[in-house]
């Protein structure tokens, strides 16, 4: 009864470093996301999918990248991070676009 | 036209006391409203949620009321309770279009 399980939990960078969050349901949704939460900015849209194979750019997409290669799984990119990208992020997934999201316990990420 | 604005930003209401948390839309087309809860080091999950065809809905001790005329709907939590202490998220969406989420309310309940 797993849901959505995002990892890691936490981790620190260096200004400039890489990584990849990942992200796996096992609910058999289509539509996966991408968010990140700030102070007093509630979430906001990253990326998000619509199924295996494809991808899209949500409200603040500058700076990451995805790939949705199987349908469980929905990995969130940074090639070169940077102060801004602090943050925490979560991952969600849904039957279909517009219906409730399950979302992961998320990710925070500070960038030093 | 895509925004969803949600006041207050943080709310203290004493145990027993009603928390009362609104949010305005401009899109017309939207047609499902959830709210969303989430506590601390945790995922925002779905509390309830109402449709434009009713004006209220409730569950338990939560009760959403909607104004379709004044695009205006609204989270009622009664006999709040330290343990609705969260952070309490408005939403709205249309099948086929991505959720747009309000700001957030941080609510404390004094015990």
């Amino acid at each position: 009864n797993a849901g959505v399980t995002q990892t890691p939990k936490f981790r620190v960078l260096k200004t400039g470093q890489s990584m990849t969050l990942l992200c796996a349901q096992d609910m058999n949704h289509e539509y996966m996301y991408w968010y990140r939460q700030d102070p007093g900015m509630g979430l906001r849209l990253i990326h998000y999918s619509v199924g295996e194979g494809t991808t899209a750019k949500g409200e603040v997409p500058d700076g990451y990248n995805v790939s949705r290669l199987k349908k469980q799984n929905f990995l969130l990119g940074l090639e070169s991070a940077a102060p801004s990208q602090t943050s925490v992020y979560f991952c969600a997934s849904s039957g279909h676009v517009g219906q409730p999201q399950h979302f992961g316990d998320g990710t925070r990420l500070s960038i030093l | 036209q895509q925004q969803v604005k949600q006041s207050p930003q943080s709310l203290i209401v004493q145990k027993g006391g009603i928390s009362i948390i609104n949010c305005a839309y401009e899109n017309t087309a939207f047609d499902y409203f959830p709210w969303y809860q989430q506590f601390p080091g945790k995922g925002p999950a779905l509390l309830i949620a109402i449709r434009p065809d009713v004006s209220e809905k409730k569950e338990g001790r939560f009760t959403i009321s909607f104004n379709k005329s004044a695009k205006q709907f609204s989270l009622h939590i009664m006999d709040s309770q330290p343990g609705d202490s969260a952070t309490y998220f408005c939403a709205a969406s249309r099948r086929g279009f991505k959720t747009i989420f309000g700001a957030g309310t941080r609510l404390f309940v004094k015990a």
